[in-house]
């Protein structure tokens, strides 16, 4: 079946420092890749996606490109802040009508100033 | 401005009792999802449902209800057969099911 992985946390990293999580999948097809955000004691926010292979989905600074030939999706900023502390969330989701979307189980990310 | 309404943000109940968890959406989605997430923790999906009246369940069921008589709407009740209900509850929506999913705030739900 369809499965996701990301690297575990927590990642700390000083202010301006680039980022790096790691995010690999398994699926059949052509799936949907995604991050989502959560910010301590909030929801889930889509941050970004792409939707077919070698296509870029960027947001607030961050990037991520969906490389089939590695069936990875790695979220990438190249100048963190304080204020990006918080869980990152990979996920997938299948050409099938009837999957329901597959979460990572989570990176945390602290940013020291 | 179209979003995902979930309440309260903080619940407190005694062991034994029933409560019950709101979620409003006014994107006109036709899917709509419960999750819950314990301290340090993934998603884990409590039950979803793709079009009114009907629903399914998801990974952890045991110890809670939903209904979905509304397309906007789809509460989630804890019962008291629950064994550890204290989480954190979200709620979420999405056009369908494959597509990608839409967070409300989250319940914070503290059981003693």
């Amino acid at each position: 079946g369809n499965s996701v992985t990301q690297m575990e946390g927590p990642v700390t990293l000083s202010e301006e420092a680039f980022l790096t999580i790691n995010c690999t999948y398994t699926a059949t097809g052509y799936p949907s890749l995604f991050w989502y955000v959560q910010y301590p004691g909030e929801g889930l926010q889509l941050l970004l996606k792409a939707t077919k292979a070698d296509d870029k989905g960027s947001n607030k600074g961050f990037e991520a490109t969906y490389r089939k030939e590695t069936t990875s999706f790695h979220l990438e900023k190249g100048s963190v802040q304080v204020s990006d502390s918080a869980v990152y969330f990979c996920a997938l989701s299948s050409m099938n009508r009837d999957d329901k979307i597959i979460f990572g189980k989570g990176t945390r990310l602290h940013i020291l100033p | 401005d179209g979003g995902i309404t979930q309440s309260p943000k903080y619940l407190f109940r005694k062991e034994g009792q029933n409560v019950t968890l709101s979620c409003e959406q006014n994107l006109n989605h036709d899917a709509m999802y419960w999750y819950r997430q314990d301290p340090g923790q993934g998603l884990r999906l409590i039950y979803y449902s793709q079009i009114v009246n009907d629903f399914q369940k998801g990974d952890i069921a045991e110890g809670y209800s939903v209904s979905r008589e509304k397309k906007e709407s789809f509460p989630l009740t804890v019962t008291s057969a629950q064994k550890n209900p204290t989480a954190f509850y979200l709620c979420a929506s999405s056009r369908a099911r494959n597509y990608e999913q839409y967070f409300g705030p989250g319940t914070r739900l503290t059981v003693t």
